[in-house]
């Protein structure tokens, strides 16, 4: 079974640029969440989508990050524009999403972000 | 919001010897799940062991265990005959009110 895949795998850009992270789930996973990772601290979820809808997007910052899940399975997440406290890794996990014993998270190498 | 708490920061553990990484959660619920997830340096987050609340029976994988205290709330993984590999960043997860919630994370390392 392919993991959950995501791209790139590192991006350096100067502040107020904007960028773009791009995550492939486990094929019939219906939930899939971002989370950002600063470094030596737990991830923070940004984002939680259940097939193409949003479950829980209370933490991200929405005058800057976006996050778009189209047709139910890949999922983009953009910056933009970018800040110096936006460096860090970016994961994507995946779910079955059925509920009560299915919620295990399967989660993708993630991509490193490092603002200038 | 739900909390969980992994005190030890960082932790050492001579290959072979075992050792215990604590977590305490609270939460209101009486279903719920319980995760312990490792991270090496620099290589994606993996599960090491599993916990459904409703069950008494703690989870074994091979050389993971873990001791489940549900009225106090602990959820301790015990890693027995460490090795050199065991070394990552280890984070108590809970799943609750249909969300994960992290802790901190315990930095694990091992000593040939």
């Amino acid at each position: 079974e392919a993991g959950v895949a995501q791209s790139p795998r590192y991006k350096i850009i100067e502040k107020r640029q904007s960028v773009a992270f791009w995550c492939n789930p486990i094929s019939g996973h219906a939930t899939l969440y971002w989370y950002q990772q600063i470094l030596g601290q737990g991830p923070k979820l940004l984002i939680q989508f259940q097939n193409n809808g949003v479950v829980d997007d209370s933490q991200l910052p929405k005058d800057r990050f976006s996050a778009e899940r189209l047709k139910g399975v890949d999922s983009t997440l953009k910056i933009q524009p970018a800040k110096l406290e936006d460096s860090a890794v970016y994961l994507c996990a995946s779910s079955l999403g059925g509920g009560r014993g299915l919620e295990t998270q399967y989660f993708g190498p993630g991509t490193r972000l490092l603002v200038l | 919001a739900q909390t969980v708490t992994q005190s030890q920061p960082e932790m050492s553990v001579q290959e072979a010897e075992t050792v215990t990484l604590s977590c305490t959660y609270d939460t209101s619920e009486s279903d719920y799940y319980l995760f312990w997830y490792k991270q090496p340096p620099s290589r994606q987050m993996i599960l090491v062991i599993r916990q459904e609340a409703y069950k008494q029976q703690n989870a074994t994988e091979n050389r993971f265990s873990v001791n489940f205290q549900k009225a106090a709330k602990s959820f301790s993984l015990k890693i027995s005959d460490s090795q050199l590999g065991d070394a990552a960043m280890y984070f108590c997860v809970v799943y609750n009110f249909n969300k994960f919630y992290f802790g901190s994370g315990t930095k694990l390392n091992v000593k040939p």
